[in-house]
């Protein structure tokens, strides 16, 4: 069963520390990408990439950054963590083109 | 910006009645996805459509592209609790070279016994 693994399921971090949100594909994905998603305002993409070490910010990249050392392997980092990004973050991947999403459980973080 | 739009945001049905969201973008798509949510859950690959008027079907859901590739609806025949979640579409610019998904803010369904 192909699968889109996220590290945490829940994870409450405190304000200024620095988190780490895993993602990990089996599928052999090209493409992966890190979404938050926040009552009434749907999914926004954060940052994604296309190939190992390549990486391209999305809409909201503020305040994150992003890994990509692996082609399985896509890790979001919150550099200092605030409360306003408390939320839902979805990673997903796909093959390169034209091709639907394979979505993770997603990782509610809570930023206290 | 948001230039993937979807209407209604929620939508509450009696199970048995249809029901039907509707996503438009302001600029031309090269293909359009729609994706459900099951409540507490991740998003999860419904179909794709790529041509211009393309009407596909699974079981009680079509999905229609519209011709100008701007428009897309999801249309469920006689509901069932099992449909409720959330529905999202999602496109792909035309211009866009690397199929990177713009997706609308998707339509809450709630089915009534």
């Amino acid at each position: 069963d192909v699968k889109v693994t996220q590290s945490s399921r829940y994870l409450v971090k405190r304000t200024g520390e620095k988190v780490f949100l895993e993602c990990v594909q089996d599928m052999d994905h090209e493409n992966m990408f890190w979404y938050r998603q926040d009552p009434g305002l749907g999914l926004r993409l954060i940052y994604f990439s296309y190939d190992v070490k390549m990486k391209e910010k999305g809409d909201i990249p503020e305040g994150y950054s992003v890994s990509r050392e692996k082609k399985e392997r896509f890790s979001l980092i919150l550099e200092s963590a605030s409360t306003n990004q408390t939320s839902m973050y979805l990673c997903a991947s796909s093959f390169r083109g034209n091709y639907g999403y394979t979505f993770g459980s997603g990782t509610r973080l809570t930023v206290v | 910006g948001q230039q993937v739009m979807q209407i209604p945001q929620y939508q509450h049905v009696q199970e048995g009645e249809d029901f039907t969201t509707y996503c438009n973008s302001s600029t031309t798509l090269s293909n359009i996805q729609w994706y459900k949510q099951r409540p507490g859950g991740h998003p999860v690959f419904l179909i794709q459509l790529v041509k211009s008027g393309e009407v596909k079907k699974q079981k009680r859901l079509t999905f229609q592209f519209g011709e100008a590739k701007k428009n897309s609806s999801l249309h469920i025949t006689a509901t069932q609790t099992t449909d409720v979640g959330t529905y999202f579409c999602a496109g792909v610019l035309i211009y866009n070279q690397g199929g990177k998904l713009i997706f609308g803010q998707g339509t809450e369904l709630s089915v009534k016994p």
